[in-house]
C-alpha cells in the first residue's frame, strides 16, 4: 500500500523567509510518481510539479524547489522569499504508473502555510 | 480555456437524500475522477471514468456511484447520505491516450453539507 506522511501540520514564518515543507513517501513499486499541489482558501488544488522515480535531479521553479532523494523516501519542497500570497495548504501526493487510465494520486493531510507580512 | 468546472459550488442536504454533483472537465481533457476531502484531510480518491466507463475505483461504498456523458462531462451521486459524507467534493481531469496521461488539473469543489 502507498502512504505519504506530511509531518508538519502547520507551519508559521514571516514573509522572506525561507520555509521547507516534507513530505516522506511509501511504496513497494519501483515506477512511481510525486506530485506537489497547492490548495488556497478558494479550494482548487493547484499542480506544482510531478516527479516520476527515475528522475532524482532537483527542480528549481522561480522561488519554488524540490529535493528528491530516494534514499530517504522523501520529496520535500522549498519555497525562498516566502511571500504572504503562499499561504495556503500543501499537498504531497504519490501515484502509481498509470494503467488504462491516469494517475490515481495519494495525497498526505497537508501542511498549512501561513506567511505573515 | 476555461478550466475545469464543478455545480453547484455549495449544498445542503439532510440525512438519507440522495444528491447529484456535477463536473465538465477541461477543454481537451476525456478522463475524470472523483475525490472526496473531509476538513483537514487530503483528498481521498472515489472513482475515475474514461470513455463512459467507471475504470478505477477507490475504497467507497456502492453508495457513491457516477456517470460519464459522451461530451466527457460526469456526474456523482450518493445515495442515502450519511453525516460523515459532509465534505469538499473535487473533480479533475486529465486526457489518456494509451500508453501516455498528463497529469490531473483539479475543479474548485462543491462543498456538501449533511445535516
Amino acid at each position: 500500500a502507498q502512504k505519504v506522511t506530511q509531518a508538519q501540520t502547520e507551519i508559521s514564518v514571516v514573509e522572506k523567509e525561507d520555509v521547507t515543507l516534507d513530505c516522506v513517501y511509501e511504496t513497494r513499486d519501483t515506477t512511481y510518481y510525486l506530485f506537489w499541489y497547492k490548495q488556497p482558501p478558494s479550494g482548487e488544488l493547484v499542480f506544482l510539479i510531478r516527479r516520476n522515480s527515475f528522475d532524482e535531479q532537483n527542480e528549481i521553479s522561480g522561488r519554488y524547489s524540490w529535493n528528491f532523494q530516494k534514499s530517504t523516501s522523501s520529496f520535500n519542497f522549498t519555497i525562498t522569499a516566502s511571500q504572504v500570497v503562499d499561504s495556503a495548504v500543501y499537498f504531497c501526493a504519490l501515484s502509481e504508473a498509470p494503467s488504462g487510465g491516469s494517475y490515481i494520486p495519494t495525497f498526505g493531510r497537508g501542511t498549512s502555510l501561513i506567511v505573515h507580512p | 480555456d476555461a478550466g475545469v468546472t464543478q455545480s453547484p459550488t455549495h449544498l445542503i442536504k439532510t440525512r438519507g437524500q440522495q444528491v447529484t454533483l456535477r463536473c465538465s472537465p477541461k477543454s481537451g481533457h476525456d478522463t475524470v475522477s472523483w475525490y472526496q476531502q473531509a476538513l483537514g484531510q487530503g483528498p481521498q480518491f472515489i472513482f475515475q471514468y474514461y470513455e463512459e466507463e467507471e475504470r478505477q475505483r477507490g475504497n467507497f461504498p456502492d453508495r457513491f456511484s457516477g456517470h460519464q456523458f459522451p461530451n466527457y462531462s460526469s456526474e456523482l451521486n450518493v445515495n442515502a447520505l450519511l453525516l460523515g459524507d459532509s465534505a469538499l467534493y473535487l473533480c479533475a481531469s486529465s486526457w489518456y491516450r494509451g500508453d501516455s496521461t498528463d497529469t490531473q488539473y483539479f475543479g474548485p469543489g462543491t462543498r456538501l453539507t449533511v445535516l
